[in-house]
């Protein structure tokens, strides 16, 4: 059993919908990731947060929008995508960002399609 | 600065086979290596992990790693290779001073045959 909790696991949403990812670890970690994924690629780092703070934004456009409610929880938001948007989008976390091996722990995954 | 390189995009080998996939890395500063396993529909799962210590690394499913300083390789082996093994594989290099951004190679499909 995953230790990331991802929902949901499938995610069908038109242009101009408005909806959200979320992500769960219970594992005490202070660093959560997300990641976007196309078929057959590695994982692109979209977002890092570090102590609930935004540390690393790899020049995400807007319309993806992080949110770190607390330590345990990631959300992304997502507003206006576009058909090339539709991927896996992976989040993971760690034990901290800085003085860690960088072993990453990874959820299932959601697949999101754009129409 | 790092990067990883995964010689062979594709390998297929048949049933009891030993499996090699191979891993190159680059790193400005010492290494963290990594191997990640991807199932089909699935999220990406820690296969082992070199830090520090023995260079000689075993991880889940009769898999290991040996880290070659000299070589900057990082290659993963199976004695003997089950139809469970079928799965992507993805290398990994992180480091003590950017442990945030792990840099991930281009992943290698392995293929058993029965």
């Amino acid at each position: 059993d995953t230790e990331v909790t991802q929902t949901p696991k499938h995610l069908v949403m038109g242009m101009t919908n408005k909806k959200s990812l979320k992500c769960e670890q219970h594992m005490g970690h202070r660093a959560m990731y997300w990641y976007k994924q196309k078929a057959k690629k590695p994982p692109e780092l979209m977002f890092v947060y570090s102590y609930e703070k935004l540390s690393i934004n790899e020049s995400v456009p807007s319309r993806f929008s992080p949110e770190c409610p607390n330590s345990s929880l990631l959300n992304l938001h997502l507003h206006a995508l576009q058909p090339e948007d539709s991927a896996l989008y992976l989040c993971a976390s760690s034990q901290e960002v800085t003085a860690s091996t960088g072993e990453l722990f990874f959820g299932e995954g959601s697949r999101l399609t754009v129409l | 600065a790092q990067s990883v390189t995964q010689l062979g995009s594709h390998v297929s080998v048949s049933e009891g086979a030993l499996v090699l996939l191979r891993c190159n890395y680059s790193s400005s500063v010492p290494p963290y290596l990594f191997w990640y396993v991807q199932y089909p529909n699935q999220g990406l799962q820690l296969l082992l992990k070199y830090t520090t210590g023995a260079t000689l690394v075993k991880g889940i499913n009769g898999f290991e790693a040996e880290f070659k300083k000299s070589e900057t390789s990082f290659h993963l082996t199976n004695p003997s290779a089950h139809m469970s093994d079928a799965a992507e594989y993805f290398c990994a290099v992180s480091s003590n001073t950017n442990a945030g951004k792990s840099t991930f190679g281009d992943g290698t499909t392995l293929t058993v045959k029965p």
